[in-house]
């Protein structure tokens, strides 16, 4: 069944240091893609990094890395360097080629960034 | 290049009444998607167009929603009758169609946020 599992409800990181936050998720496709947006308290969604099913290199946007392992169906999210503007809620995405492009959601973590 | 419009930003209505909620995605995009957002939940699909039509539409509590899109570009969204649990972010996304070019992304509104009393 197609799902997203976002184990931490919460999560805590000092400034300035790197943090992971979990994602796993389950599908029967081949072709899909992960995501990851932040939530900041004004709600709007923010496109952070993207990886697709059948690329071999993790993906890397700026401080934002996907520690991408298709065998254990994981797809966890590295912030380098956090920030205090990093603090906000987070959301892990699949979308399914198979499905007609049926995008869901994780239940989200939230990141607080310590001074 | 203009992003997804969506209105109502606020609605206030009490329970038992109706409400309709409006989206113009991006000029372009095939697929549009309709969420709902309960506080500190993550987005849960209703409604999938896929140009005209429905896609996916398994989570959308059809007595009460309904949904269309009407030309394959803009989307309405309505409630009727409301219930207090309904009470959410109604965000609606637009994305074209992913290929090994990109086109993955979904893009948002800013959303509609609903009070039921």
């Amino acid at each position: 069944a197609q799902k997203i599992t976002q184990t931490q409800p919460g999560m805590f990181v000092q400034e300035k240091e790197a943090v992971t936050l979990d994602c796993t998720y389950d599908t029967s496709d081949q072709s899909y893609g992960l995501f990851w947006y932040k939530q900041p308290s004004s709600g709007e969604m923010i496109f952070l990094i993207y990886q697709g099913s059948y690329d071999e290199q993790n993906a890397t946007e700026g401080r934002y890395s996907l520690n991408f392992q298709k065998a254990r169906k994981s797809a966890n999210l590295v912030i380098s360097a956090s920030q205090l503007g990093d603090s906000a809620m987070y959301f892990c995405a699949m979308r399914e080629l198979g499905r007609g492009f049926k995008t869901i959601f994780g239940a989200g973590t939230r990141l607080f960034v310590k001074a | 290049e203009a992003g997804v419009a969506q209105s109502p930003r606020y609605k206030i209505i009490e329970k038992r009444q109706s409400v309709a909620f409006w989206c113009n995605p991006i000029s372009g995009h095939a697929t549009l998607y309709w969420y709902q957002q309960i506080l500190g939940q993550g987005p849960k699909l209703l409604i999938q167009f896929q140009n005209n039509g429905v896609v996916d539409d398994s989570q959308l509590p059809k007595d009460r929603f309904s949904a269309e899109r009407l030309k394959g570009v803009d989307s309405t969204l309505k409630i009727q009758p409301a219930k207090l649990e309904d009470s959410a972010v109604y965000l609606c996304a637009s994305s074209s169609s992913p290929g090994l070019a990109g086109g993955w992304e979904l893009f948002f509104g800013e959303g509609s946020r609903l009070t039921v009393l």
